[in-house]
C-alpha cells in the first residue's frame, strides 16, 4: 500500500521561506514522478509542481514560479517543495501525489499539511 | 496559462445518471490532454477516479467513466448513490503544466 505522508506546515510571517516534506512508503519512488497541489481553504484545488523520476525535468504552475522549488531525495524517498517570499495568498493546505515517472497517470495523494501565512 | 472550466454544481437522483464536463480554453480537451477526474469529500485528501480520459484505478466504482464528449472531458456517473456527494475536479495536462478546473459540487437528492 502506497502511502504519502507530508509534513513541515505551520504558521510563518510574510516575506518568510518554508520547506514542505512529502515521505513516500513505497518501493517504486525512485521511477515515480511526483506533484504538489495546493487548496486554499474553501477553494478549489491548484497545481504548483511536478518532478520527473529522476528529478532531470520540472515544471511550474503560474502562480509559483521563480517563489517555489520542487526537488526530491530518491535515496530518502522524499519529495520536497521550498517556498520563499510567502504571501497571505499561499494560505492552503498543501498536497503530494504519486504519478509516473513523467508525472502521468496520478494515482495517491497524501493526506496534506496546512500552510498558514499571517503575521 | 489555460483556463478549464466546469459547471459550478449539478443535482441528481439516487440512482440517477448524471454527466459531469471539463472543457479548456486554448480549444477542444483531447486525449493528449489524458484527462483526469477526481473526487474530494469534505475534510478529506482527493481521489483519484480517472485517468488518461477513460481508464479507472482498481479502487474506482464501476459506476463512473470517463470519456470525450463535444470537445470535452466527460465523468458519467450512472446509478448515483449518497455517497457520491460531493466535489468532482477535472485536471488537464497541457505541454509543462497541469490545470485544474474549477470543481463541480454535486448533490445526491
Amino acid at each position: 500500500q502506497v502511502q504519502l505522508v507530508e509534513s513541515g506546515g505551520g504558521v510563518v510571517q510574510p516575506g518568510r521561506s518554508l520547506t514542505l516534506s512529502c515521505a513516500a512508503s513505497t518501493f517504486s519512488f525512485n521511477t515515480d514522478g511526483m506533484h504538489w497541489v495546493r487548496q486554499a481553504p474553501g477553494k478549489g484545488l491548484e497545481w504548483l509542481a511536478v518532478i520527473w523520476y529522476d528529478g532531470s525535468k520540472v515544471y511550474y504552475g503560474d502562480s509559483v514560479k521563480g517563489r517555489f522549488i520542487i526537488s526530491r531525495d530518491n535515496s530518502k524517498n522524499t519529495l520536497y517543495l521550498q517556498m520563499h517570499g510567502l504571501r497571505a495568498e499561499d494560505t492552503a493546505v498543501y498536497y503530494c501525489a504519486r504519478a509516473n515517472r513523467y508525472g502521468f497517470k496520478l494515482d495517491y495523494w497524501g493526506q496534506g499539511t496546512l500552510v498558514t501565512v499571517s503575521s | 496559462q489555460a483556463v478549464v472550466t466546469q459547471e459550478p454544481s449539478l443535482t441528481v437522483s439516487p440512482g440517477g445518471t448524471v454527466t459531469l464536463t471539463c472543457g479548456s480554453s486554448t480549444g477542444a480537451v483531447t486525449s493528449g490532454h489524458y484527462p483526469y477526474w477526481f473526487q474530494q469529500k469534505p475534510g478529506q485528501a482527493p481521489r483519484t477516479l480517472i485517468y488518461d480520459t477513460t481508464y479507472k484505478h482498481s479502487w474506482t466504482p464501476a459506476r463512473f467513466s470517463g470519456s470525450l464528449l463535444g470537445g470535452k472531458a466527460a465523468l458519467t456517473l450512472s446509478g448515483a448513490q449518497p455517497e457520491d456527494e460531493a466535489e468532482y475536479y477535472c485536471l488537464v495536462a497541457y505541454y509543462g503544466a497541469w490545470v485544474f478546473g474549477g470543481g463541480t459540487k454535486l448533490t445526491v437528492l
